[in-house]
C-alpha cells in the first residue's frame, strides 16, 4: 500500500448525497485507475487516466465522475445518480510503460 | 467483461501443502499478472509473466503460462497460514496496454 493513500478507510452516506473518495500518491506514476470490488467478486474499472487533464471511462462509469487536475490526485465521486454505490473502492497506479500496479488501502463505502 | 476466469473460486488446504489455483483467458495477450489481496485491503502484484515465457519462480511462487491453451496457474509451495488471502490473475487489454482486466479471484484458506 505504500506510496498510495485513500481516505477515508469507511465511510458512509445517506442515500441520494454525492460522495467523494480520495487517492493521493506519490510514487510519479503518470496512470491511475479507479475500482469497484462487491463482495466476493473481482475489480471492475470504473475510470481510469493515463496522463494529467485526461481520463476514460472504464467498464461500469456510469453514476461516477472523476477529475484529475494534479498529477498525485485522482478523486473519485459517487453520485447519486449510481444506483448501487456500497461497495470496497480501490485505487491504483501504473508507471508509463509498465504493467504492473500498484494499490491503495482502499475505501469501504456503505450508502443507507 | 472479465478476461480471466480462475478455477477453483475457493481452496482449503493444511499448512505445508501446495495449493494450486488456475487461470483462463480469451483473448491474445503480451503478459499475464498475478495478484494477491488479503481480506478487506489492496491488492498486491506478485509476479507478471510474458507471453514468451512458459515458466517463472519468485520464491515459493511458481507460475505457468500455456498460451496456446489460454491459460496460467500459480502453485505456492510448502504453503503458510500467512498465504491465506484472495488469488487474482490480470491481463492487459488489447488496444490500451495499461488498463488491466481482473479474473474473479481464488481465495485460499491455510489453516494450521
Amino acid at each position: 500500500d505504500g506510496g498510495i493513500t485513500q481516505s477515508p478507510k469507511y465511510l458512509f452516506r445517506k442515500e441520494g448525497q454525492n460522495v467523494t473518495l480520495s487517492c493521493e500518491q506519490n510514487l510519479n506514476h503518470d496512470a491511475m485507475y479507479w475500482y469497484r470490488q462487491d463482495p466476493g467478486q473481482g475489480l471492475r474499472l470504473i475510470y481510469y487516466s493515463q496522463i494529467v487533464n485526461d481520463f476514460q471511462k472504464g467498464d461500469i462509469a456510469e453514476g461516477y465522475s472523476v477529475s484529475r487536475e494534479k498529477k498525485e490526485s485522482f478523486p473519485l465521486t459517487v453520485t447519486s445518480a449510481q444506483k448501487n454505490p456500497t461497495a470496497f473502492y480501490l485505487c491504483a497506479t501504473s508507471d508509463r510503460g509498465d504493467y504492473e500496479q500498484y494499490f491503495g488501502p482502499g475505501t469501504r463505502l456503505t450508502v443507507t | 467483461s472479465q478476461q480471466g476466469e480462475e478455477d477453483p473460486q475457493a481452496l482449503s488446504i493444511q499448512e505445508g501443502e501446495n495449493a494450486t489455483m488456475n487461470c483462463s483467458y480469451k483473448t491474445s495477450i503480451n503478459n499475464l499478472q498475478w495478484y494477491r489481496q488479503n481480506s478487506g485491503r489492496g491488492l498486491v502484484h506478485l509476479i507478471l509473466i510474458r507471453s514468451n515465457e512458459r515458466e517463472k519462480h519468485s520464491g515459493r511462487l511458481r507460475v505457468t503460462l500455456d498460451t496456446s491453451k489460454k491459460s496460467s496457474s500459480l502453485l505456492i509451495t510448502a504453503s503458510r497460514a500467512a498465504d491465506t488471502a484472495s488469488y487474482f490473475c490480470a491481463t492487459p487489454n488489447t488496444g490500451t496496454a495499461s488498463k488491466l482486466t481482473f479474473g474473479t479471484g481464488t481465495r485460499l484458506q491455510v489453516t494450521l
